[in-house]
């Protein structure tokens, strides 16, 4: 299995454009989460999705934030546009239904580090 | 409200030695309790979960987990080099969902 797969690993933009961050969650897997990474804020959970559902996105920072997930094996996270402040690393990770009472692990992708100039 | 912390600051040990790590958590966290890996630059990587007080061991490794003092720990005996990383604490608050400590960083030094 090749795990969560996340692109692009870096970008670099400036200020007022649009980033677009990709995820490909493991086949077969019914959540997926993004996270972002910040050393003031450490790991904050921006959404997540259940069967490509939203189901919480009260993490989302702002509205120039967004996320979809049109299928099962796919999504992205969007801000638009974008400012210095959202300069982290996003994750995004993924996790097999959870069963009453069992945690099912969730396993994160490589990261994309986002810097805005 | 931040729901999971870790105050400590780096904490470096010697090889060999038993490396100690603490976190604390709200009332409004579930009973899942785990601690995640992070070499730097890469992705958390979960290495053990607890969820009943009282000691769970793998390996090197032993988590703590104490309900009443709202405290979770873990240790990590004979401390190698190669536990030199980020170690975040996390909770899980229903439906899968994981609320992180900001982590402690383990230098081990040979």
């Amino acid at each position: 299995d090749a795990g969560v797969i996340q692109s692009p690993r870096h970008e670099v933009t400036e200020m007022g454009q649009e980033v677009t961050l990709r995820c490909k969650p493991i086949s077969g897997h019914d959540y997926l989460f993004w996270y972002r990474q910040t050393m003031m804020r450490g790991l904050e959970l921006l959404i997540y999705f259940n069967n490509n559902v939203p189901i919480d996105d009260s993490g989302m920072p702002e509205d120039r934030f967004s996320a979809k997930m049109p299928n099962a094996s796919f999504s992205t996270l969007k801000i638009q546009p974008s400012e210095p402040r959202d300069s982290a690393v996003y994750f995004c990770a993924s996790s097999a239904d959870v069963l009453v009472g069992i945690y099912n692990e969730q396993f994160f992708g490589p990261g994309t580090r986002l810097t805005v100039l | 409200q931040k729901e999971v912390e870790q105050n400590s600051g780096p904490l470096s040990v010697p090889e060999g030695a038993i490396a100690s790590l603490n976190c604390t958590y709200s009332d409004r966290v579930s009973q899942s309790f785990f601690w995640y890996r992070q070499y730097s630059g890469k992705s958390p990587e979960l290495i053990m979960s607890i969820y009943s007080n009282g000691d769970k061991e793998d390996g090197r490794f032993t988590a703590q987990l104490n309900k009443a003092s709202q405290y979770v720990s873990l240790l990590i005996r004979d401390s190698q080099p190669s536990d030199s990383a980020t170690y975040l604490c996390a909770a899980e608050y229903g439906n899968n969902r994981l609320a992180f400590g900001k982590g402690n960083q383990v230098v081990v030094i040979p």
